[in-house]
């Protein structure tokens, strides 16, 4: 079945350096990639996606990229800060039977060291 | 509108039992999805809904769990007979359909313990 591989799981980096979570993708008809953040006791908040028709995407700190051919995608977040500190999930997805099925990776455990 | 509303938070149960939760998406989303959650990984799907329509089941949804959305507004999921292996965190999610379908917005979530 479809899947999405997340490295690495757990991310410790000093504040103001760039952190770096990279994903693949099994299922070549996804076309979709959004990255979520997840807080202690919250759900999974959308911070940034890229779409298929687009290689790169920035906004401020953070920036996506895209490679559909090797079906990687990657999350960067430069001068990070300790309020970075979260859980990262990366995700893909398609048109599904009227909808869209999002298959999420397991996660990546930043921490920001003041 | 708050965003998307779950309720319980956190529920505690014994083995056997039954538990619901509920769902109330954001009022213009007429997706809604339910996803679990267990330690240490990523949302798992298990069903989704368009209006009251329920479109898509996973495999995950075994023949203890159930999904309603009556008035195409609300949702409720229900799991009966409990086991220990149900705890987890149960997230819902809606979003609109059309243009920006596929961005989720997610809920807080309800936590299961079942004892």
């Amino acid at each position: 079945g479809e899947n999405v591989e997340q490295h690495p799981s757990t991310l410790s980096v000093q504040e103001g350096d760039s952190a770096v979570i990279k994903c693949t993708y099994s299922d070549s008809a996804s076309n979709y990639f959004p990255w979520y953040k997840q807080e202690l006791g919250k759900g999974p908040q959308l911070i940034i996606d890229i779409r298929s028709n687009v290689g790169e995407k920035k906004d401020q700190r953070i920036a996506v990229t895209l490679n559909k051919t090797a079906k990687h995608f990657s999350l960067h977040i430069t001068e990070t800060q300790p309020e970075d500190s979260a859980v990262y999930f990366c995700a893909a997805s398609r048109e599904n039977t009227g909808g869209f099925k999002t298959i999420f990776g397991a996660g990546t455990r930043l921490f920001v060291k003041a | 509108d708050t965003g998307v509303s779950q309720d319980p938070r956190h529920k505690i149960t014994k083995r056997g039992q039954n538990v619901t939760f509920r769902c109330d998406p954001i009022s213009e989303h007429n997706r809604l999805y339910w996803y679990r959650q267990t330690l240490g990984q990523g949302p798992e799907f298990l069903t989704y809904f368009q209006n009251e329509a329920q479109l898509e089941k996973s495999r995950l949804l075994s023949d203890r769990f159930s999904a309603e959305r009556p008035k195409g507004s609300f949702s409720t999921l229900e799991i009966q007979r409990t086991e220990q292996g149900d705890s987890a965190m149960y997230l819902c999610a809606s979003s609109l359909s059309g243009v920006g379908a596929n961005v989720l917005t997610f809920g807080a979530g309800s936590r299961l313990t079942v004892l």
